[in-house]
């Protein structure tokens, strides 16, 4: 009964080259997230989807873009990887926001990338 | 601003006995949630437990409650009857009203020894 499904598990890159990461869900949320997350750290957050509206975080570099063609799927584009761009990344959803930001994220297995 | 800190890098705890994981938040916002998530080394994060700013009793799910005490803005994660596959890393996390952002603690990486 997966619910939040991110493919390939793992993706090797070469330097400079795009690679798109996926993620596609059966819970039927408004929100989709994408998180970075480096080694021993934190996950920090890229970006979000209300429903088709792109909510990018201020830090996140340009070389990062998404697509979310509908309700079910979202995918990553990273347009010229770089070493410092190793890391796993995360997919989440949560119905709506809730109250005062409330709403439950939940994750998908992520994708753990690797350039080369 | 939002903050999440997490003390405690690594613990270790024997198994079947309790482990309290801390957790403290900074927030202006009235209106908050606090959540916990588990992540082991397979990467996946595993949500845990949820706990309300407006909400009067902590938190328990199953083996996992939460100690909540918001005078002193902090959201212990406390685990019972430890099990070797608790062994992972657990993060901390807050989303307060008005921001979409949910901010994840440094984590704290629980061992469970047999």
């Amino acid at each position: 009964d997966a619910m939040v499904i991110q493919n390939p598990r793992y993706q090797v890159t070469q330097f400079g080259k795009p690679v798109t990461l996926s993620c596609s869900q059966t819970l039927n949320h408004n929100v989709m997230y994408w998180y970075q997350q480096k080694s021993s750290q934190a996950p920090k957050l890229l970006f979000h989807y209300y429903d088709k509206d792109f909510n990018n975080e201020a830090d996140t570099p340009d070389n990062f873009q998404s697509r979310r063609p509908n309700t079910s799927f979202c995918f990553l584009d990273i347009r010229s990887p770089g070493l410092g761009d190793a890391a796993m990344y995360l997919c989440a959803t949560s119905r709506d926001f809730g109250p005062g930001g409330t709403d439950t994220q939940y994750f998908g297995p992520g994708t753990r990338l690797t350039v080369l | 601003a939002q903050k999440i800190t997490q003390t405690q890098p690594g613990m270790f705890v024997q198994e079947k006995e309790a482990v309290t994981l801390d957790c403290t938040y900074d927030t202006s916002d009235p209106s908050y949630g606090l959540f916990w998530y588990k992540q082991p080394s397979s990467g996946e994060m595993i949500f845990l437990i949820y706990q309300g700013s407006y909400d009067q009793q902590n938190a328990t799910e199953g083996r996992y409650s939460l100690n909540f005490q918001k005078a002193r803005k902090s959201a212990n994660l406390v685990i019972s009857a430890s099990q070797l596959g608790d062994s992972a890393m657990y993060f901390c996390a807050m989303r307060a009203y008005n921001n979409n952002d949910m901010r994840f603690g440094a984590g704290t990486r629980l061992t469970v020894k047999p």
